[in-house]
């Protein structure tokens, strides 16, 4: 069974520029959550979507942003790239939304804005 | 609101020692407890995670915690330490309605010398 899927692994943007980074969910798991990991703040959660809805947010202001599909393939956005938005963003995914069933990580895409 | 406190941003050990690795966490409601493993350049991999029943939890690699709800608290230790243990630990708490939604510890990097 294939894990977690994210790509690209590696990004290089610029300040002010926007990014979509990818996270394909374990076959058959309806829900993926993001989250930003930074040397400074820690793993800090971004967002959970199930069945193509946003059920969760974290505390991170609208530049991020993300989607699910159909596929339960899920997207994330950030606009107007600050060179503090440099960080491994790791997604998991999880057959429900619920506690009691795990998640699996993916590797994360590693983003540098520079 | 929940929070994770892991003491000891760096831990040493010699190969075949004991492993401790602290974390206390605050919650107003029940918790979900976890802790996760990270290997350099790769997500987070679950080694154990409490929900309900049994405080005495164990997980893969031979890692097993103990929830001490008088003490707030979610110690993960292994008898007996590998140099393949060393990697960066994380204790994470999440709560019933709270979806899949996690909160961190900052995080405990383990160095087992021979």
């Amino acid at each position: 069974k294939a894990g977690v899927t994210q790509t690209p692994r590696y990004l290089i943007k610029t300040r002010g520029q926007q990014v979509t980074l990818s996270c394909s969910p374990i076959s058959g798991h309806r829900s993926v959550s993001w989250y930003q990991q930074t040397p400074g703040q820690g793993l800090q959660f971004l967002f959970e979507y199930f069945s193509e809805t946003q059920r969760n947010k974290g505390n991170f202001p609208g530049r991020f942003s993300g989607r699910q599909f159909s596929n339960s393939r899920s997207e994330m956005n950030v606009s107007t790239l600050e060179l503090g938005d440099s960080a491994l963003y790791l997604c998991a995914s999880s057959s429900g939304t619920g506690l009691d069933n795990e998640q699996f990580f993916g590797p994360g895409t590693r983003l540098t804005v520079l | 609101a929940q929070s994770v406190t892991q003491l000891g941003s760096h831990v040493s050990v010699s190969e075949g020692a004991l492993v401790l690795l602290r974390c206390n966490y605050s919650s107003s409601v029940p918790p979900y407890l976890f802790w996760y493993v990270q290997y350099p350049n790769q997500g987070l991999q679950l080694l154990l995670k409490y929900t309900t029943g049994a405080t005495l939890v164990k997980g893969i690699n031979g890692f097993e915690a103990e929830f001490k709800k008088s003490e707030t608290s979610f110690h993960l230790t292994k008898p007996s330490a590998h140099m393949s243990d060393a990697a960066e630990y994380f204790c994470a708490v999440g709560f019933s309605g709270g979806y899949n939604k996690l909160i961190f510890g900052a995080g405990t990097r383990l160095a087992v010398h021979p």
